[in-house]
């Protein structure tokens, strides 16, 4: 196992589903972060966790619900997403969450598709 | 509003040539700065940081930083097709150390 790994790489799932994503960095990193990707848009940061600690909430909606047990899981459940929710979602990780320089590494993403 | 800007192409350069990558922000405070490469359907890979002004080298990587100007590039000497992908320019700007805010990228075709 190397880097960050997500699963599932892909998700479909219906408005009132509940799923969540998983997440989990094998760098020895401190920090996991959330963010998602739509088509044309930038990267958005949703969440910051800081040795298991949340230190960002991006104004994300409730339906999205963050959860980082340790410092190398992180998790994103989720539940009566909406169509415009479907898009890319990344997990990265970086040494720490304080300091300008901490290069973050990102997981493969999950697509996630809301019918 | 802190925003990080690039010209999202596409950039289209013939195999061998030097692509070259532009991105400014707008916080003068901004003080490290990343360059990520996304291949479609993938996830950003980082390829070069800086954070002092001047170049940075890496392999056919150049990474520029002017922060008077508030502009940071990319080179990329001898481009190959495999180089063809989006890059992602990301700045860590004043007042959040640990928060990246991203550019939109700009797609470089590289064409044999």
């Amino acid at each position: 196992e190397t880097g960050v790994t997500q699963t599932p790489r892909h998700l479909v799932m219906g408005m009132t589903n509940k799923k969540s994503l998983k997440c989990e960095q094998h760098l020895g990193h401190n920090a996991m972060y959330w963010y998602k990707q739509s088509a044309k848009k930038p990267l958005e940061l949703m969440f910051v966790y800081n040795f298991k600690e949340q230190t960002e909430n991006n104004s994300v909606p409730s339906r999205f619900s963050p959860e980082c047990p340790n410092s190398s899981h992180l998790f994103l459940h989720l539940h009566t997403l909406q169509p415009e929710d479907s898009a890319l979602y990344l997990c990265a990780s970086s040494p720490e969450g304080q300091g300008p320089n901490q290069p973050q590494h990102f997981g493969d993403g999950t697509r996630l598709s809301i019918l | 509003q802190k925003e990080v800007e690039q010209n999202s192409g596409p950039l289209s350069v013939p195999e061998g040539a030097i692509a070259s990558l532009n991105c400014t922000y707008s916080d003068r405070g901004s003080q490290s700065f990343f360059w990520y490469r996304q291949y479609s359907g993938k996830s950003p890979e980082l390829i070069m940081f800086i954070y002092s002004n001047g170049d940075k080298e890496d392999g056919r990587f150049t990474a520029q930083l002017n922060k008077a100007s508030q502009y940071v590039s990319l080179l990329i000497r001898d481009s190959q097709p495999s180089d063809s992908a989006t890059y992602l320019c990301a700045v860590n700007m004043r007042g959040s150390n640990y928060k990246l805010t991203f550019g939109k990228g700009t797609l470089l075709t590289v064409n044999p």
